[in-house]
């Protein structure tokens, strides 16, 4: 069966970085881009950027432009969403999610990693 | 690339019908036939149950539609029942390979 299994809770100093794993199984890693998504607390979700599994072809949305990378490992199967320049803000559920080629929709997603920016 | 504008809150009792909104501009809600929705519980991974607008995934109920004229879409949900209880979300593709999500909106169960 499908499945996307993210790492695990992050607690990180104001200014450091963050960089969280999707592991998948069960499908084509290269037929599906993986999205990655947060959510604050409190908050609604948030699109983050995407990665193309088959080229490594990336976009971000503007707001994390420069901060945020995101890179994949076909021969483990898994996705990778690095955060830097962490502020408190940037406390949040994180989910990666997959999403086939030529299609617009999420089907499948991780169970969501939490990360905490706290001094 | 400003969120998509939803309803903070709905509710209704069991057995009623809710319709809730999502209201994007002509860069994104209006300008693809590709919205879908997502429901999620707290400290759960959000669930497709709707895309491309309209259509169900299998294994959704039909108790769930969706639909889209111009710029906004909604989510209908038929003879609630306690488990619809929670927060739905819409998302757009809003071009250059970048997608936009709604704010939200908390479905509460009378």
């Amino acid at each position: 069966q499908v499945q996307l299994v993210q790492s695990a809770t992050e607690m990180k100093k104001p200014g450091a970085s963050v960089k969280v794993s999707c592991t998948t199984s069960g499908y084509t890693f290269t037929s599906y881009h993986i999205t990655w998504v947060r959510q604050a607390p409190g908050q609604g979700l948030e699109w983050l950027g995407r990665i193309s599994t088959y080229t490594g072809d990336t976009s971000y949305a503007p707001k994390f432009q420069g901060r945020v990378t995101m890179t994949t490992d076909r021969s483990t199967k898994t996705a990778y969403m690095e955060l830097t320049g962490l502020r408190s803000d940037d406390s949040a559920v994180y989910f990666c999610a997959r999403r086939r080629e030529s299609t617009f929709y999420f089907d499948y997603w991780g169970q969501g990693t939490l990360v905490t920016v706290s001094s | 690339q400003s969120a998509l504008a939803q309803p903070a809150s709905v509710s209704g009792s069991p057995g009623q019908s809710i319709t809730m909104s999502c209201t994007g501009t002509t860069s994104d809600v209006g300008g693809y036939n590709v919205v879908s929705w997502y429901q999620k519980y707290p400290d759960k991974a959000p669930k497709l149950i709707i895309f491309e607008d309209t259509k169900r995934p299998s294994g959704v109920s039909n108790r769930f539609s969706g639909f889209k004229s111009g710029n906004t879409a909604s989510l209908t949900i038929s003879g609630l029942q306690d488990e619809d209880e929670a927060d739905y979300y819409c998302c757009s593709y809003a071009g250059s390979s970048t997608w936009v999500f709604g704010g939200g909106t908390k479905l509460t169960v009378l």
